[in-house]
């Protein structure tokens, strides 16, 4: 079974620091790498999203970076808020079926003040 | 522009039991996923409807099955309720089979089994 792995499974990081987020996946016949974010009680929020004909993905304080040879992608917060306290999650399409997201474990963050 | 939006929000079960829930799919998109996510875990792939059709489905029992209306909104049913069935059920939506493309979900159903 395709599986996408995820580390770390919790993250502590000062108001201000660096949250960063590693994900492998495994091959894959599409090309669409998107991360979310879930609240609890809530959905999980498409939060940003990268096709990997192209390294890095910056979308205000969030960037993706991307190594296709490697099939590893990252997630990095700048300037953590408390706010980004959530779980994170990565996902990467299945190999035969590309509307079929396969995700990882998720990653809980905590941003102290 | 509406989201996609899940009925009903929480839901008691017994086991045997079978149930039926509801998603209406972001204006505009034609494809709907479900997905199950147990308490601590990421979502997991159950079926794809596109078009009305089922498009996809991951490693679920056939006692899972769906249906998607002409206005794109799905049903998902599960029957003979299990105790492993407790989860947080969340659709998807999607254009043109999701292939590429962004999903957007719902806030999800919460399914407890007693």
């Amino acid at each position: 079974q395709q599986q996408v792995k995820q580390s770390p499974q919790s993250l502590i990081v000062q108001k201000g620091g660096i949250s960063i987020i590693n994900c492998a996946y495994e091959n894959t016949a599409f090309d669409y790498f998107p991360w979310y974010q879930q609240f609890p009680g809530k959905g999980p929020a498409l939060l940003i999203a990268i096709r990997p004909d192209v390294s890095e993905k910056k979308e205000g304080r969030f960037t993706i970076s991307f190594n296709k040879s490697a099939k590893q992608f990252s997630l990095h917060i700048m300037d953590s808020q408390p706010g980004d306290s959530a779980t994170y999650f990565c996902a990467a399409p299945d190999y035969n079926q590309g509307g079929k997201l396969i995700f990882g474990q998720g990653t809980e963050l905590s941003v102290k003040p | 522009e509406t989201g996609v939006t899940q009925s009903p929000t929480h839901l008691i079960k017994t086991r045997g039991q079978q149930v039926t829930l509801r998603c209406s799919s972001q204006s505009g998109h034609n494809t709907v996923s479900w997905y199950q996510q147990a308490l601590g875990q990421g979502p997991q792939f159950i079926f794809q409807y596109y078009r009305e059709e089922e498009n996809g489905r991951g490693n679920f029992p056939p006692r899972f099955s769906g249906l998607q209306f002409p206005n794109y909104s799905s049903e998902l049913n599960v029957n003979a309720l299990e105790l492993d069935d407790s989860a947080l059920y969340l659709c998807a939506s999607s254009l043109e089979g999701g292939h590429n493309q962004p999903q957007h979900f719902g806030d999800g159903t919460r399914l407890s089994i007693l």
